[in-house]
């Protein structure tokens, strides 16, 4: 069975672009998280999907941030317009439907750095 | 928010020794949970933790559940070179995952 995907694996961008990273989760997860790891701090929880809807998206770090999970199959993370400070690693994890904490299997990061 | 503290932040160790890291919490938890993020990879879990005092293995691995509550050890036996990568402690909050800072583990050979 597929793991957890994200694409790209790596961006650079400039100050002020936009980009988009994607999370396939395992087919059938219910449960769809965005986390993001600035260098050297802990991981920190940005948003939870239940099926296509935002359970809770209250780690959202502002408006230049949207996520969205159209079909409740992959997900999507646009950040527009890019600041410095949103280097980082994004994380995607996955959980099937009514297990949370401890059944979320992490994809491999999406490692973001603005320039 | 609630925060978790991880120590140390680093180890380098000499292959075949034991290695001990720590979590501490200000708050409860009803769950520690412990990670390994391999390098290019996402956190793998390595234990999970039910009930204050409990004592669980995984081969080279043992983790405990503070009797508190508000903390949990990881301890590795007998290090080997691809023990290598950062260990986080967590714990649930609702449906999401609170984290540590992790601890950098490098093992020399």
């Amino acid at each position: 069975e597929a793991g957890v995907t994200q694409f790209p694996s790596h961006s650079v961008i400039e100050k002020g672009q936009t980009v988009t990273l994607r999370c396939d989760p395992i087919s059938g997860h219910d449960n769809l998280y965005w986390y993001r790891r600035v260098m050297g701090k802990e991981i920190k929880f940005l948003l939870h999907f239940v099926k296509e809807s935002k359970q809770d998206e209250s780690g959202m770090p502002n408006n230049r941030f949207l996520a969205e999970r159209t079909g409740g199959t992959y997900s999507t993370l646009k950040v527009q317009p890019a600041e410095l400070e949103d280097s980082g690693v994004y994380f995607c994890a996955s959980s099937p439907r009514g297990q949370t904490y401890n059944e979320q299997f992490f994809g491999p990061g999406t490692r973001l750095t603005v320039l | 928010g609630q925060q978790l503290n991880q120590s140390p932040q680093s180890m380098f160790i000499q292959e075949g020794e034991d290695v001990s890291m720590n979590c501490t919490s200000s708050s409860i938890f009803n769950t520690w949970l412990w990670y390994k993020q391999d390098p290019g990879e996402g956190p793998v879990l390595l234990i999970a933790l039910y009930k204050a005092g409990e004592l669980t293995s995984n081969g080279r691995l043992t983790a405990q559940f503070g009797t508190t509550r508000k903390d949990s050890f990881l301890n590795i036996s007998a290090s080997i070179p691809s023990d290598v990568g950062i260990y986080f402690c967590a714990g649930p909050l609702w449906n999401k995952l609170v984290f540590g800072a992790g601890t950098i583990l490098r093992v020399k050979s």
